[in-house]
């Protein structure tokens, strides 16, 4: 399985102002995904990244407040911007498998916005 | 569209008892299904999962999980509950025929085993 790691690992921000989460892979590989976890509740997919195209929203999220780059087959970002409170989450990253099936989770990072 | 359900948000068992926390699920098509657990204060692992074949799959750590298609359900398993498996247990799947690569998640069960 690959080895994911994010950073950073939890963070303390100001309503108003935008973090950048990174999220780097010890493999190559094709999709990368973007989920929130709030407080007690379960895993939301925000995003799809593939390298050299635009990420993919769902329903709910778009671009101008969670932008993600994705600049290389290792390596990618998501920006939480103009943060409020109920952007407090778990910022989870996630990777399939050289089969597409199994998808692996990155520590998580987690936010707190005052 | 693709669902899964978790219909219990809390499961006790004591230690050396069997466990099963509860997975049912809705796709259109053929399922993937997956379990996965997840510590306090750690990403989610994962655990094992169901693609083809064999409706018993085994996985990480004595877990192991029965599809069945009659019943649209993925129950996980352990014939002997250790107190270090207590967390937070999520079912999950996707629906090859229409989600794609989405994977949709259950609401979680927390499990807790007593000494």
């Amino acid at each position: 399985s690959a080895v994911i790691s994010q950073k950073p690992s939890r963070d303390i921000c100001q309503r108003g102002t935008s973090l950048t989460i990174q999220c780097q892979v010890d493999s190559q590989v094709t999709m990368m995904f973007w989920y929130r976890q709030q407080p007690g509740q379960s895993l939301t997919l925000i995003a799809t990244a593939n390298q050299g195209s635009e990420a993919t929203y769902e329903s709910g999220f778009v671009i101008d407040k969670f932008p993600i780059s994705r600049p290389n087959l290792t390596f990618s970002t998501l920006t939480v911007s103009n943060m409020s409170p109920e952007d407090s989450s778990i910022y989870l990253c996630s990777v399939t498998d050289s089969f597409q099936e199994t998808q692996y989770f990155g520590p998580g990072t987690r936010l707190l916005v005052l | 569209a693709q669902s899964v359900a978790q219909p219990e948000d809390q499961v006790n068992v004591a230690e050396g008892n069997p466990l099963t926390v509860k997975c049912t699920y809705s796709v259109s098509g053929n399922p993937y299904l997956f379990w996965y657990v997840q510590y306090p204060n750690r990403g989610l692992q994962f655990l094992l999962k169901y693609i083809t074949g064999d409706n018993l799959v085994k996985g990480s750590y004595g877990f192991e999980a029965e599809f069945n298609k009659s019943q649209t359900s993925f129950h996980l398993k352990k014939p002997s509950a250790l107190v270090s498996d207590s967390a937070l247990y999520f079912c999950a799947v996707r629906d090859l025929n229409t989600g794609g690569f989405k994977t949709i998640f259950g609401a979680g069960t927390r499990l807790f085993v007593k000494a």
